[in-house]
């Protein structure tokens, strides 16, 4: 089946620690992005990437980094400078960055 | 991106339409209208968009002013599973990319 997947579903870490969060996606997406999304708000965008080997800051890119080596892949690491890391995270994927996105079921961090 | 207003919350019976409006004065004439829901803790779905015309697939229909100053979306027989979060976001498909989702609307179908 076509789709988009990211794993794990729950992850747990502990303060200072960076941890990276895994996005593929086997539907031929040129463009993939990167969401966090806050209990009871919407989702804001971190970084996205249009083509391999090239992404572009988002909103709230600080404390977030990115790599896209290859078009199936985007995994995002969220660093210790973040200073609010517990989120749910959404990875998402278009066929061009002016099309619909298609959503992973996402990721729910908890800094402990 | 426009900015898209929409009220936090509405109830809807089972079987009877649901009627969802959103608010874009601001919208220019290259931004399409999308809309997007997103059932709890799950990651967003597409639902339908469209730029001036009114759209229908098999989820949903979107109706859009002629001013293109507001636009309604509709199930026309919700269920239970209907029961989310549902996002109306401006943009043009074409230049540089932010992709802006609002709070939404809460729909809740009550049987």
């Amino acid at each position: 089946d076509g789709g988009i997947t990211q794993s794990p579903k729950y992850l747990f870490r502990k303060e200072g620690q960076n941890v990276t969060l895994s996005c593929e996606q086997n539907l031929n997406h040129d463009a993939m992005y990167w969401y966090r999304q806050d209990p009871g708000q919407g989702l804001r965008l971190i970084y996205y990437s249009q083509i391999v080997n090239d992404f572009q800051k988002g909103d709230i890119a600080e404390g977030y980094s990115v790599s896209r080596e290859k078009k199936e892949s985007f995994p995002l690491t969220v660093t210790s400078a973040q200073k609010n890391p517990t989120a749910f995270y959404l990875c998402a994927s278009s066929r061009g960055h002016g099309n619909e996105q298609f959503f992973g079921p996402g990721t729910r961090l908890t800094v402990l | 991106d426009a900015k898209t207003t929409q009220p936090p919350s509405m109830d809807c019976a089972e079987g009877k339409a649901a009627n969802l409006p959103c608010n874009h004065s601001t919208i220019s004439g290259n931004e399409y209208v999308y809309w997007y829901r997103q059932i709890h803790s799950q990651g967003p779905q597409y639902i339908i968009h469209g730029l001036k015309n009114n759209e229908t697939n098999e989820m949903a229909s979107l109706i859009i002013t002629e001013d293109r100053k507001s636009s309604t979306l509709i199930l026309p027989h919700a269920t239970l599973r209907d029961t989310a979060v549902y996002y109306c976001i401006v943009r043009a498909n074409t230049g540089g990319f932010k992709t802006i989702f609002g709070a939404g609307t809460r729909l809740f179908v009550k049987a």
